[in-house]
Formats: C-alpha cells, structure tokens, sequence
C-alpha cells in the first residue's frame, strides 16, 4: 500500500528556533500534499495544501510566513516553523494524495505525525 | 455549508460487544465519505470509504459503514470489538473538492 513518511516522530526545540518537518511518499508520486495540525484530543485543521512546483495555499488565519511549506518534489514536502513559540507546541500530519488515482474521491494517505515540543 | 458531524466524542464498550459510532454530514452536493483511525501518536489509517455504489461497504479490522442518504448518515458498526480496536476514529467527506473536512472524532474506549 501507499507509504507516506514524515520525519522527525519527535523534535524538541528551543523557543525562537525554526524546525523542519520532513513527509515524503515513499511509493508513488504525490501530486497534492496536505498539513494539518491537532491540539490534543481535537480533530485535525488543515493549515494549507500543497501542489508540487507551486506555491502552497493557505487556509485562514494560518501564517504563511510563518509555516513555510515546500514541495519541490512529487515525492517530497518540507514544513518548516519558524522562530518557533511555545504555542506552536502541537501535533502536526502530513498527507499525501497518489497523483495516479482519480482526484476526490480518492483517500488520503497520512504519516504518523511529529510531536514538536517548544520550551 | 458542508459539514460533518460526530456527536458522541466518547464511546465506551466492554470488549466483544458490538459498536456504532455515528456519522452525519450536511451536503448540498455528492460527498465521498471515508472512516479513519488513529492510534496514540500515529497518523491515520483508512477504515473504509464509499463512494458510489452498494451502500453497505465493508473495510479492514472487522468494521462496516452504512451510507444513508436519506439520514444523511455514514455510521460505523463493528459486531465484536477487542482491545486492540482503542483508539480515535474520525469521519471524513470529501465535498467535490480536493479537501477532506474532518469530523471531531470519537474516542473508543474498550473495557476488559
């Protein structure tokens, strides 16, 4: 099946650092990616959508400036949280949609998450 | 607006004993609909999804899912739960976009 990878599973930085989330399909080719944050025992929000070569889409009251997302390649997307606060201490998922499936109605496919930890 | 809704956040059931937890979504268009669960610390794992088609779909672990237009319910069900089956569950509908807008998901609780 569709492996999505996301690294790290934990990171613990200091307050005002940047930190770098890694997800990458390992096994096809992933046009769209997804972010999504989740406080805990909450549903997931989706903070933005990215399309590979382009600039991600946002969704409100999400700071671009500071999530930056990457997606350079179709099998990589890179979340990057700058000068990092302790309220952005959070849970934070990666998904990925296999850009050989039909578009809607096809599953997500998830990694298992970063713990990140601000102190 | 499209929406989905999970009203119970927590359900508690003695194992082997059969589950449903329920699913509601408000749409003025077709939704494709999709139960997933997570584990402590993990992302999520797709249970099943419908579609189109027969509206009874059946997926991995044991659990089924009946879509009910006229309800506008995708409930899940599991005849006889195990431990293992502790977790969180989420709904999830895809509304003719490439979104998925999530439920607030139910917690399932197994007791020995």
């Amino acid at each position: 099946g569709a492996v999505v990878s996301q690294h790290p599973s934990r990171v613990i930085c200091k307050s005002g650092t940047s930190v770098k989330i890694e997800c990458r399909s390992l096994d096809f080719q992933a046009t769209t990616m997804f972010w999504y944050r989740q406080f805990p025992k909450q549903s997931l929000m989706l903070m933005a959508t990215s399309n590979e070569g382009s600039k991600a889409t946002y969704e409100q009251g999400v700071e671009k400036d500071k999530f930056l997302i990457n997606h350079a390649s179709l099998t990589l997307s890179t979340l990057t949280v700058t000068s990092a606060h302790p309220e952005d201490s959070s849970f934070y998922i990666c998904s990925a949609r296999d850009g050989a499936e039909s578009s809607y109605n096809s599953p997500l496919h998830f990694g298992n998450g970063t713990r990140l930890t601000v102190t | 607006a499209q929406s989905v809704t999970q009203l119970d956040s927590q359900v508690p059931v003695f194992e082997e004993a059969p589950v449903e937890l329920r699913c509601n979504y408000s749409s003025s268009v077709s939704v494709y609909l999709f139960w997933y669960v997570q584990y402590p610390n993990q992302g999520l794992q797709l249970l099943l999804k419908y579609l189109s088609g027969s509206t009874l779909v059946k997926g991995i672990n044991g659990f089924e899912a009946e879509f009910n237009k006229s309800q506008t319910s995708f409930h899940l069900r599991k005849p006889s739960v195990h431990i293992s089956d502790t977790a969180e569950y989420f709904c999830a509908g895809n509304f003719g976009n490439e979104k998925l807008t999530f439920g607030t998901g139910t917690r399932l609780t197994i007791i020995p």
